[in-house]
Parts: structure tokens; sequence; C-alpha cells
């Protein structure tokens, strides 16, 4: 069975810092990988996906995340970091192949962006 | 195209009361789940469907049932409410598994 471990579940940073969410996950073959964020009162929507090719995917707002599958992460970040990125983030995961169409996600991470 | 929608926004329930959450969505998306959120519990998978017809149990899935008659359409069941399903839900759909998961806006459910 997949699972996802976030880290971290709140992360205080000053604005124009720089942020990292960390991410884990586990499962026995291989995955699709996915960051969502859900702002105050709100549904989640995608940030940036992993699906295969370059292990550094862009995503909206200037996010990035890396893929490293020798340690199963899938850590976000931005370089700077505004007040209205204050949100909750998740990770979730997906089995790439067989029958498993369950999407898993971790507990999340409250990123509170302060002036 | 409306995306995912979801009624009620808010319902408030007794104990031993039976409801319907409504999920509707206009993308033609085969795989369709349900989520309740919980504080410090992230988003845990109650019922999944990957086509009309078909569903699935989820990670949480008692107390509740579903049903996929249509493509479209997702209903999610509460048989006889009790206060731990006081939580927000999410009905969500997608095209496929490497593909983006669109979210409806949820349903705050207060069970007394």
């Amino acid at each position: 069975a997949q699972s996802v471990t976030q880290l971290d579940s709140q992360v205080p940073v000053f604005e124009e810092a720089p942020v990292e969410l960390r991410c884990n996950y586990s499962s026995s073959v291989s995955v699709y990988l996915f960051w969502y964020v859900q702002y105050p009162n709100q549904g989640l929507q995608l940030l940036l996906k992993y699906l295969s090719g370059s292990t550094l995917v862009k995503g909206i707002n200037g996010f990035e995340a890396e893929f490293n599958k020798s340690q199963t992460s899938f850590h976000l970040r931005k370089p700077s970091v505004h007040i209205s990125d204050t949100a909750e983030y998740f990770c979730a995961v997906s089995d790439s192949g067989g029958s498993n169409y369950k999407l898993t996600f971790g507990k999340g991470t409250l990123l509170t962006v302060n002036p | 195209n409306a995306g995912v929608t979801q009624t009620p926004k808010f319902q408030v329930l007794k104990t031993g009361q039976s409801m319907t959450l409504q999920c509707a969505q206009d993308m033609n998306h085969e795989y369709m789940s349900w989520y309740r959120q919980d504080p410090g519990m992230g988003l845990r998978l109650i019922h999944y469907s990957v086509g009309a017809g078909i569903t699935d149990q989820g990670e949480v899935p008692n107390g509740y049932n579903v049903s996929r008659s249509t493509t479209e359409d997702f209903p999610l069941r509460l048989l006889s409410a009790a206060p731990s399903q006081t939580s927000v839900y999410f009905c969500a759909s997608r095209l496929g598994p490497w593909e983006t998961q669109y979210f409806g806006p949820g349903t705050r459910l207060l069970v007394l």
C-alpha cells in the first residue's frame, strides 16, 4: 500500500525567505507524485506534478519540487515566499500502474508567511 | 464548464439522521472520489469510483455508502449520522491516475 509522510505540520517563515516543505512516500511500484495547495476556506488546487522524465518539476506561483527516487522524497521549494503563499500544502501519491487507482494524501503542512 | 459541484455547502444533522451529499462533474471524468478533511488528519479517502457502476472502499468507508449510476454523479450517503462524522467533505474527479484531480468546494457537516 502507498503512503505519504509530510515531515512538518507547520512551517513559519518570513516574507521573501526561501522555504522547503518536505514529503516522503512509500510504494511498492512506480508512482506519480503531486503537490496541492489549499487556501483558507477553499478546495484544493494542483501546484505541480511528477509523472516521469526530469526530476525537477516546476509549478505555478514559482514553486518547484524535486523527485528523488533513492530517498523516496518529493520536496517542495520556493526561493522567495510572499504573504499570499500562506496556505496548507498537501503532498499526494498515485501508483502509476496496476489496479490501484487511489490518490493518497499526506496530512498537510501549514505554511505561514509573516511580514 | 462548472467543474466539480457539491451540494449542500453546509448541513447540520442530529445523531441518527441520514442524508445524501451530492457531487456532480461535467468534465467526463471516469475517476471520482470522496474525501473527508479533519484537522491534523489531512484528506482521508472514503470511497472512490473508476467509472459508472464501479465503486470501491477507501481508507475510512464505515458509515458511508456510494453509488455511481452515471459518469457525472457520485452521491455520498450517510446512513445514520454520528458526531464522529462531523467534518468537511470534498468530492473530486480526474481523467486518469496521472491526471490533475479537481476538487469541489466542499460540504461542511456538523452532527449533533
